[in-house]
């Protein structure tokens, strides 16, 4: 049962473009989620989150997000870099109690020079 | 400076064989994690432990056996490997034990079982 989804297995966007990640969730219960980029044969590193009590949160060229009613967020990247090349994971938890991320399947996401 | 680290980075071993995993995190943190990323890419947890106490076991089968000898160290023995046991896996660490505390991930192990 995959509560987290990202039907995108992967993307390509020009170098200087908008980048737009998506992310479905199922449960309810669901009110913190963040976003992870890995690189090959690295760990998944940290990029961003945001509470449901939010619907945006923004760092940098990093926006993510939230359409509680929808359960879905995304994640903007602006303007894209070749750098930014990599697995994108949005992850999600409930803050009541389990204590743990449900992680989706990750979009590749290719920018082009 | 290494957050988590993790040893060994590739581990290609046999059928039946008994094999274990290290990880250390120099962050200071109280809880760990085991996570096990398999072909289809689910990265899915298995284990976690805060203060050395296990805190989340997710139906992993008993031939996995995570030992946390302090708050810097969670080592994950596996026994009798099976094929189905090839996959990469994480181990990461969190300041504490809450949904909403970001974790930090080593390298990953992978593991082949020939």
């Amino acid at each position: 049962d995959q509560q987290v989804k990202q039907n995108s297995p992967s993307l390509s966007v020009q170098e200087g473009r908008i980048s737009i990640l998506n992310c479905d969730y199922t449960n309810s219960m669901f009110d913190y989620f963040l976003w992870y980029k890995k690189y090959p044969a690295e760990g998944p590193t940290f990029l961003i989150s945001i509470s449901s009590i939010k619907d945006k949160n923004e760092d940098g060229r990093f926006t993510v997000f939230l359409n509680k009613s929808a359960k879905h967020l995304s994640l903007h990247i602006v303007p894209s870099q070749p750098g930014d090349s990599a697995v994108y994971f949005c992850a999600a938890s409930s803050t009541s109690g389990t204590y743990k991320y449900i992680f989706g399947t990750g979009t590749r996401l290719k920018v082009l020079a | 400076d290494t957050a988590v680290s993790q040893t060994p980075k590739y581990l290609v071993t046999q059928m039946g064989n008994d094999k274990s995993i290290k990880c250390e995190q120099n962050l200071g943190h109280d809880t760990m994690y085991w996570y096990k990323q398999d072909s289809k890419k689910f990265l899915k947890i298995m284990f976690s432990y805060n203060n050395k106490e296990l805190i989340i076991n997710e139906t992993v089968p008993n031939r996995f056996s995570p030992k946390s000898p302090d708050k810097a160290h969670l080592n994950l023995h596996i026994n009798s490997l099976e094929l189905g046991d090839s996959a990469v896996y994480f181990c990461a660490s969190s300041q504490e034990l809450a949904s909403s505390d970001t974790q930090y991930f080593g390298p990953g192990t992978r593991l082949t079982v020939l």
